[in-house]
Formats: structure tokens, C-alpha cells, sequence
């Protein structure tokens, strides 16, 4: 079965830039399906950030889109994040996650990992 | 933009009775467009319903989703102690092809 797992720095300095990575295993990154980010600020609900398919289209969320790239490296079995011009605000845990077997909902998702924005 | 509002807030209930959690849209949503997920603390969200009204492999039949149009609903039959939690409705909206979250309902043991 398909497994996700987020990486990347636990802590980003603001007006940097935010990077992630999401290895896929257990399957194709290629499967034909779209793969998201996600992100949850401490205590709040979720926000859906972008999304990816294999052939490197792309649609993100229309308030992050100006900061926001998703990529995808077929080699690696992988997809990234990037978010820049980053804030306190953008402090949350981000999880990617795969469309799921019956599209335009998501599964499964990756178990997610806590990024601070500060000095 | 389609606002997906959820009702209520939090919910209090009691293992063995019957929830039910309501996700209104401000426009018109296709059901094979919505969603729901249930997320524990600490934890990745868990996609239970797609479609409006099917369940998730390996999700429970205590859980049911139906509604059309704006009006959602999220039912689950008999609480079980590990259904507290928080649980979120979903959207897709085309033009341009976007997610959207309802705000989460919180289900906790009165």
C-alpha cells in the first residue's frame, strides 16, 4: 500500500522560504493521480494548499498561489513544497497526501510534520 | 469561492447514541465532490466518506453520509469511544479546480 512521508526543516526564518518533501512508497508517483499539500495551524483546521499530478500540472489554493510551488521528481519517487515570503502565520503541521482510489477526496495521507516560523 | 459551513461547532454525546454532524455549502456542490474526513488528535486526517455516500475501505457501516445541493450530512449510528473526534467536510470546486474544508466539527463524550 501507498505510504507518505513528510521532511524538511522544523524551523524556517520569516520572509524565508518554506521547503517540504513527500516521499512516496509502495507505489508510482506516475499512477496517474494527484498528489496535495495540506496544512493545519496549531489548534485550527485544515487548509488545503496545492496539488500535483505526474505530468507537472498544477492547482493551488487562489489566497497562496502568488507564494506557493509544487513539484514532482519522477526520479525520486517524490513531490515538494515550496511557500516563500514566509510569516508566523504559516506556522502549522503540513501533511501531503495522494488523491484517493475514487478522486476529489484525499488518502492516504502522510503522518505530517510541524513547521515554526521564527527568529 | 464555495464556504462550506459546519454545524455544530462541538457536539456532546455519549458512546451508543446517534451523532449527527451537518456541512452546508454557500453554492450548489456536485456529490461526487464531497467529503468527509475524521481526524484524532495528533493525527493525519482519515477519509471516510467520498462521493457524499460512500464509504472509505475498511470504514465502518455505523458511518453514513448523504444530502444533495448544499445541504450535507455525516451520520454515525451507534457512537463508539474511539469516534470522538474531530471530523471536516470537503469540497472540489472547478474553475479553477480547488479543495475547500468545512471548519470542523468537534464530537466529544458528554
Amino acid at each position: 500500500q501507498v505510504q507518505l512521508q513528510e521532511s524538511g526543516p522544523g524551523l524556517v526564518k520569516p520572509s524565508g522560504t518554506l521547503s517540504l518533501t513527500c516521499a512516496v512508497s509502495g507505489g508510482s508517483i506516475s499512477s496517474g493521480k494527484w498528489w496535495t499539500w495540506v496544512r493545519q495551524p496549531p489548534g485550527k483546521g485544515l487548509e488545503w494548499i496545492g496539488e500535483i499530478h505526474h505530468s507537472g500540472r498544477t492547482n493551488y489554493s487562489p489566497s497562496l498561489k502568488s507564494r506557493v510551488t509544487i513539484s514532482v521528481d519522477k526520479s525520486e519517487n517524490q513531490f515538494s513544497l515550496n511557500l516563500n515570503s514566509v510569516t508566523a502565520a504559516d506556522t502549522a503541521v503540513y501533511y501531503c497526501a495522494r488523491e484517493s482510489a475514487w478522486g476529489y477526496s484525499y488518502g492516504p495521507w502522510g503522518q505530517g510534520t510541524l513547521v515554526t516560523v521564527s527568529s | 469561492e464555495i464556504v462550506l459551513t459546519q454545524s455544530p461547532g462541538t457536539l456532546s454525546l455519549s458512546p451508543g447514541e446517534r451523532a449527527t454532524l451537518s456541512c452546508r455549502a454557500s453554492q450548489s456542490v456536485s456529490s461526487r465532490d464531497l467529503a468527509w474526513y475524521q481526524q484524532k488528535p495528533g493525527q493525519a486526517p482519515r477519509l471516510l466518506i467520498y462521493g457524499a455516500s460512500s464509504r472509505a475501505t475498511g470504514i465502518p457501516d455505523r458511518f453514513s453520509g448523504s444530502g444533495s445541493g448544499t445541504d450535507f450530512t455525516l451520520t454515525i449510528g451507534r457512537l463508539e469511544p474511539e469516534d470522538f473526534a474531530v471530523y471536516y467536510c470537503q469540497q472540489y470546486g472547478t474553475s479553477p479546480p480547488t479543495y475547500t474544508f468545512g471548519q470542523g466539527t468537534k464530537l466529544e463524550i458528554k
